[in-house]
């Protein structure tokens, strides 16, 4: 299994709601990571887990918090969003973080959010 | 990381190859060059990568000059399912290496 399984692939909430989008891989990868992408614009990085604890965190606002419950499983919860935050939010792995040289990560397809 | 330099939309006939160019002028000595490209309603791909050899796999091939401050993306072949955003990216394997950080790429379009 060579794939980085992201759901749901589409979600629309309110800015009063809270959801969680999820991440799987069972590649045995002990890095994950979280990206935004806005229309038209490259993916931007906002956190970075190792062995399951928080490596990076890009500044991103609290209404954004993520979780690594274990090796194989990413959560990000949002709430209090705003329209602003709407965007395509990806998922990736890799087996270790990207210090060696051949290290690359595998992205999931994304879960497209819209904030009403 | 060094940035990068990528024209901003390539057009290519199918079956012809594509040449993508990326300038990374302020490359240093440890950093590689990766190349991801995303296709539409898709996450990025990894496609390549090499640090001052010529590199190629079943995807392409990539050049990398000899002072290492510009490199090509070479697809031999290309198919109309190669039209993607390709991500040219310089990362080095230390300290805040772990990031990926993803510029503004090229936008290819292959045609018939």
């Amino acid at each position: 299994d060579t794939e980085v399984t992201q759901t749901p692939k589409h979600l629309v909430m309110g800015m009063t709601n809270k959801k969680s989008l999820k991440c799987e891989q069972h590649m045995g990868h002990r890095a994950m990571y979280w990206y935004k992408q806005k229309a038209k614009k490259p993916p931007e990085l906002m956190f970075v887990y190792s062995y399951e604890k928080l490596s990076i965190n890009e500044s991103v606002p609290s209404r954004f918090s993520p979780e690594c419950p274990n090796s194989s499983l990413l959560n990000l919860h949002l709430h209090a969003l705003q329209p602003e935050d709407s965007a395509l939010y990806l998922c990736a792995s890799s087996p270790k973080l990207l210090r060696d040289s051949g290290e690359k990560l595998f992205f999931g397809s994304g879960t497209q959010l819209s904030v009403l | 990381d060094a940035k990068t330099t990528q024209p901003t939309s390539m057009d290519c006939a199918e079956g012809r190859a594509a040449n993508l160019p990326c300038n990374h002028s302020t490359i240093s000595g440890n950093e590689y060059v990766y190349w991801y490209r995303q296709i539409h309603s898709q996450g990025p791909q990894y496609i390549i990568h090499g640090l001052k050899n010529n590199e190629t796999n079943e995807m392409a091939s990539l050049i990398i000059t000899e002072d290492r401050k510009s490199s090509t993306l070479i697809l031999p072949h290309a198919t109309l399912r190669d039209t993607a955003v390709y991500y040219c990216i310089v990362r080095g394997n230390t300290g805040t290496a772990s990031k990926l950080t993803f510029g503004t790429g090229t936008r290819l379009q292959v045609t018939l």
